[in-house]
């Protein structure tokens, strides 16, 4: 069965603090992962990753994928209580019948203290 | 690009009522996909269309959910009838391709008494 976990479930840090959000996977036909923010409304993209070792960045933000370990990270340095949000990792599959798929983890809550 | 519409914002019925919740994708994109969030759950994936056309509805709970695309500017999901466990925050996200990254609406919080 198809598996998207993320860690840890909730973080509580201070402004300025760097942290680091995982996502580990277990699906067949791996197409791509995907990283989204959600405040109170819609998720919002972030990055996409298909490559292992290339570091995707914006601004604050990175992300790298390892496919042979099969997980990503999502670093956020310098953290401002904007960054208040549950952060979704998701993974793109292929299936046997052609279509595409997406698996949704259920995110981790992060919280940034003033 | 207004992005992706839903309406209602928010819906409050009783046990037993049909609701309808309407999705408007972004302009050109031939996904359209419904998603359905709890907190126990998560994101999880009802139905999609590719071209106004139904590709997998394998996630739809049970026949009292039904989803229609009558265009491709236009989808609505509807439950009839509508039961406690279906409150929820449903989505409604559009992609341009299949493995392009979804663009989500605001949702729709559905509160079922």
């Amino acid at each position: 069965e198809d598996k998207v976990v993320q860690s840890p479930l909730s973080l509580v840090v201070h402004e300025g603090d760097t942290v680091t959000l995982n996502c580990s996977y277990e699906v067949t036909n791996f197409r791509s992962l995907l990283w989204y923010k959600q405040e109170k409304k819609a998720p919002t993209f972030l990055f996409m990753l298909t490559s292992s070792g290339i570091e995707k960045k914006s601004g604050r933000l990175s992300s790298i994928l390892d496919k042979k370990e099969l997980f990503s990270i999502l670093n956020i340095t310098a953290t401002q209580t904007g960054d208040s949000a549950v952060y979704l990792c998701a993974v793109l599959r292929g299936t046997t019948s052609g279509t595409y798929k997406y698996i949704f983890g259920t995110g981790t809550r992060l919280k940034v203290l003033a | 690009d207004a992005g992706v519409i839903q309406s209602p914002r928010h819906e409050v019925t009783e046990m037993g009522q049909e609701v309808t919740l309407r999705c408007k994708p972004i302009s050109g994109h031939d996904y359209l996909f419904w998603y359905r969030q709890t907190m126990m759950r998560g994101l999880e994936l009802l139905i999609y269309f590719n071209n106004n056309v139904p590709i997998d509805d394998s996630g739809m709970p049970e026949d009292r959910f039904s989803a229609k695309m009558p265009n491709a500017s236009f989808s609505t999901l509807k439950i009839q009838p509508s039961e406690p466990r279906d409150s929820a925050v449903y989505f409604c996200a559009s992609s341009l391709y299949r493995d392009s990254p979804l663009h989500f609406g605001n949702g729709t919080r559905l509160t079922v008494t």
